[in-house]
């Protein structure tokens, strides 16, 4: 079962940042968030992970509360294309695992809908 | 670079057939991952192969299902006796040993009729 807690669905206007919330109550202290994307019709897409420091890419910030028991995904400037389901996964990195699967365990995400 | 490919695209089936769903993944990657997504539900784990082997196989639904990889990089999933319920688009990911993101690939969409 996943270990995640995420609303079924948020909207957005264009050109506003987007706030996706998490709750990952249980969250082990060896166990990362990652964020993923599923736009229509395509396979998923790796946005961003961390493990307690506030991250930012190219894509997205991932803020991770001083507890880790929850965090929000922000895309600063929302664009249409970003209308996706968002993915939030807790998973433990490879080197604890030290060969195990690695595998996600998704649930059924956000559906974010980027209106213009 | 090249991404994760799979094929065919699309498959048809009917009932009780065989049916193989390819994927190819990005080069220099030696894990592989099978996910199935049903219309939804977010994708479900089956299958991870490190290299040529299986390592994990603990979400193969049933002993219908089966998957391999020779030679480390392509893989078959293949499904025997298909099921209606079998009828979903299925996912292939790849990764680097030491990373820790996966490249999914596009899907097989299959549907059993």
């Amino acid at each position: 079962d996943a270990k995640t807690t995420q609303p079924p669905s948020m909207d957005c206007a264009e050109g506003r940042a987007a706030n996706l919330p998490c709750n990952h109550s249980t969250i082990s202290g060896n166990e990362y968030v990652y964020w993923y994307r599923q736009i229509h019709s395509q396979g998923p897409q790796y946005i961003i992970h961390g493990l307690k420091n506030n991250e930012t890419n190219e894509m997205a910030s991932l803020i991770i509360t001083e507890d880790r028991k929850s965090s929000t995904l922000i895309l600063p400037h929302a664009t249409l294309r970003d209308t996706a389901v968002y993915y939030c996964i807790v998973r433990v990195g490879s080197h604890i695992t030290q060969g195990g699967s690695e595998k996600l365990v998704f649930g059924k995400g956000t559906k974010l809908t980027v209106n213009p | 670079g090249a991404g994760v490919s799979q094929t065919p695209s699309n498959k048809v089936t009917e009932k009780g057939k065989y049916v193989e769903l390819r994927c190819d993944p990005i080069s220099g990657h030696t894990a592989l991952y099978w996910y199935r997504q049903s219309l939804g539900q977010g994708p479900e784990f089956l299958i991870y192969f490190q290299g040529t082997g299986a390592a994990d196989d603990s979400g193969l639904p049933n002993d219908r299902f089966f998957a391999v990889r020779p030679e480390g990089s392509v893989s078959t999933l293949k499904i025997q006796r298909t099921e209606r319920g079998d009828s979903a688009v299925y996912l292939c990911a790849s990764s680097k040993s030491t990373d820790y993101e996966q490249y999914f690939g596009p899907g097989t969409r299959l549907t059993v009729t």
